[in-house]
């Protein structure tokens, strides 16, 4: 069956340090890469995609995501955190032979101190 | 323009009552899903409708039963609500595998 693994349940860190959040995927077939995020009280945002091409994909709000094949891993990172980046992050995966069904990781709160 | 709305946005209520909550999409989108977060914030897919037509769902109590009067509109009915029933219940749409847009979601009280 289709799993996703977030490794960290919460990250605490200071305004300008880096993060990275890892993900990591079981399936053997084909999959599409999501990261999504929930700021407090709110819906989830898609922050950056991967279907195919370049591993490394960028999305919104200075955050990155690079796919490892090999790994199954998508881990996401952004060089220099802000306080807005305080939210709830998850890594979703849908295989491209299903209906679209996302599975979705346990999430990681990020909390950023000023 | 919101792209996902959901109604109500927050529904408190007793045990054995039956509620139900709706869901539109006007982003032309021709799959709709609901998903449960519970207290720990995890995310779990109930059911998902494409064109009206029931393709995921999950297992879910049959006091559950989404309805798709057509391809914006998805609700979700509970019958008989229970405590355990108490969560934030998401509606997101896409198109057929692409990225899902989430609405922002209904907080469920069940007291």
């Amino acid at each position: 069956a289709q799993s996703v693994s977030q490794h960290n349940h919460h990250v605490i860190l200071s305004e300008a340090a880096s993060l990275e959040l890892g993900c990591n995927y079981s399936y053997g077939g084909t999959v599409n890469l999501f990261w999504y995020v929930q700021y407090p009280g709110q819906h989830l945002q898609l922050l950056l995609k991967y279907f195919s091409g370049d591993p490394l994909v960028k999305g919104i709000k200075g955050f990155e995501a690079e796919f490892i094949k090999s790994k199954f891993s998508f881990n996401l990172r952004k060089p220099s955190v802000q306080w807005s980046d305080t939210a709830e992050y998850f890594c979703a995966v849908s295989s491209t032979d299903s209906w679209g069904k996302f599975q979705f990781g346990a999430g990681t709160q990020v909390v950023v101190t000023p | 323009d919101t792209a996902v709305s959901q109604t109500p946005k927050y529904l408190v209520t007793q045990m054995g009552n039956d509620k139900s909550i709706k869901c539109e999409q006007n982003l032309g989108h021709d799959t709709m899903y609901w998903y449960k977060q519970d207290s720990k914030k995890f995310l779990k897919i109930m059911f998902s409708y494409n064109n009206k037509e029931l393709i995921i769902n999950e297992t879910v109590p049959n006091r559950f039963s989404p309805k798709s009067p057509d391809k914006a509109h998805l609700n979700l009915h509970i019958n008989s609500l229970e405590l355990g029933d108490s969560a934030v219940y998401f509606c997101a749409s896409s198109q057929t595998r692409g990225i899902q847009y989430f609405g922002a979601g209904t907080r469920l009280s069940v007291l």
